[in-house]
């Protein structure tokens, strides 16, 4: 069964730098598209970006390129995003998905607060 | 980009009646398309994708259809577990964009 488990939830203040992860298991294969969700409080879900678990290649959204750096560890299987420095806007929760047609596989999502 | 844009925002519905959700894309993208359904505080879960094609256990009252630019939701006969926020993503190229939502409520 692939399950994906997200760290939890961050308090932070803004300029922090904070890094979330994202471990799946019961992978077959390291030919998975893992995604970044965006849902801001009572929003809808924006598409952040995607990166490839096997050969760690990465797509952003232009609406998130250069706010955050996604990356991949193959060898366990986890997908992280991180921020270099955070502002109270990045107060969100933050899912990941594996994509393949439509995204199947969901974490429970991360809950990131920065304070001003 | 492509934009995907859903319609109605809001949907005041009873149990039993048929509802459809229409979602539209700024180009074409074929037949990639995904429908999701979210319930607050939970992750969204897969419905469909191919714009038709159900995903293993979501109940047969749920349907997807259209292909190109035009895509449209239908739950032939909603139930209570139905009321919720559903959501279309288009998988054509990158970026992969949702649309806006539209939240399913009770009448």
């Amino acid at each position: 069964e692939v399950q994906l488990v997200q760290s939890g939830p961050e308090v932070k203040k803004a300029g922090q730098s904070l890094k979330i992860s994202c471990k799946c298991s019961g992978l077959t294969s390291t030919n998975h598209w893992i995604g970044w969700v965006r849902q801001m409080p009572g929003k809808g879900l924006e598409w952040m970006g995607i990166s490839f678990l096997r050969d760690s290649d990465v797509r952003y959204s232009p609406n998130f390129q250069g706010q955050v750096t996604m990356s991949v560890d193959k060898a366990i299987a986890t997908a992280y995003l991180q921020w270099s420095s955070l502002k109270a806007s990045d107060t969100a929760m933050y899912y990941c998905a594996i994509h393949g047609d439509g995204a199947k596989y969901w974490g429970q999502g991360t809950l990131v607060t920065v304070s001003s | 980009d492509i934009q995907m844009t859903q319609s109605p925002s809001t949907l005041s519905a009873s149990v039993g009646d048929r509802v459809s959700i229409t979602c539209r894309a700024s180009q074409t993208i074929s037949i990639w398309l995904a429908w999701y359904q979210q319930k607050p505080g939970k992750a969204p879960k897969l419905l469909i994708y191919k714009a038709s094609t159900l995903e293993s256990g979501v109940p047969s009252r749920f349907s997807g259809s259209g292909s190109g630019t035009e895509f449209t939701l239908t739950i032939s006969s909603l139930q209570a577990d139905d009321f919720a926020t559903y959501y279309c993503q288009h998988y054509e190229n990158f970026p992969w964009t949702f649309g806006q939502g539209t939240k399913v409520e009770m009448k």
